[in-house]
């Protein structure tokens, strides 16, 4: 049975700092992962998705890798602002029949302090 | 490009009633994943449709139903209702399961009183 780990549960940081978020994974059979970010009461917003066979993903100050072998994922955010404060979950599909289910981890609350 | 929409945004019900709640998705999405989200539990799966079948159902009590109809919208409905299920309801589409990015909607966010 897959299980996602994040850690830490929540994180507080000086703007400006860089910072990484940490994701594991029990079983390496999936098809992606897939980092969402959230903000309280709302729904998730995509923010990178690394398919099994990448290593990393990059958008603007986010950088995403994926070591499929060792069942981990680390988000990297450069220069921290007070808007990225939110929650940050990571998710893995399965693959086969059971690539439609996302299996989240408890998510990382992250607060960016001016 | 319309995102995923999901109606209503915000429900009031009381122990026993049922309620249905309900996802648009993105246009040429075919499959739709639901998911229960509440403080204790983080985001639970409950079932994926794929052209109208279920694919996938997660480990919740038959009170929680779904289906899709031919134009990719789907619907979930919760008889029965208890306390307990008081949550948000997360409705996420893609392209095709698993394979592709999964983009969700903003909720619907249900309380039973």
């Amino acid at each position: 049975k897959q299980e996602v780990t994040q850690i830490p549960a929540a994180l507080s940081v000086p703007e400006g700092e860089n910072l990484v978020l940490n994701c594991s994974f029990t079983d390496s059979a999936i098809y992606n992962l897939q980092w969402f970010r959230q903000d309280p009461g709302k729904g998730l917003t995509s923010l990178l998705l690394i398919q099994s066979s990448q290593r990393e993903q990059t958008s603007g100050r986010l950088n995403a890798s994926l070591d499929k072998s060792s069942g981990r994922s680390t988000l990297y955010i450069a220069a921290s602002q007070p808007g990225d404060s939110a929650t940050y979950l990571c998710a893995v599909s399965g693959v086969d029949n059971q690539g439609g289910k996302l299996i989240f981890g408890q998510g990382t609350e992250l607060s960016v302090k001016p | 490009k319309a995102g995923v929409t999901q109606t209503p945004r915000y429900l009031i019900k009381t122990r026993g009633q049922q309620v249905t709640l309900s996802c648009s998705p993105i246009s040429g999405h075919r499959s739709v994943s639901w998911y229960q989200q509440t403080p204790g539990q983080g985001l639970q799966f409950l079932f994926e449709y794929f052209s109208e079948t279920q694919r996938n159902k997660g480990n919740f009590p038959g009170r929680f139903s779904g289906r899709q109809f031919s134009n990719s919208r789907s619907e979930m409905n919760v008889s029965t209702l208890e306390l307990g299920d008081s949550a948000l309801y997360l409705c996420a589409s893609s392209l095709n399961p698993g394979t592709t990015e999964a983009f969700f909607g903003q909720g619907t966010r249900l309380t039973v009183v």
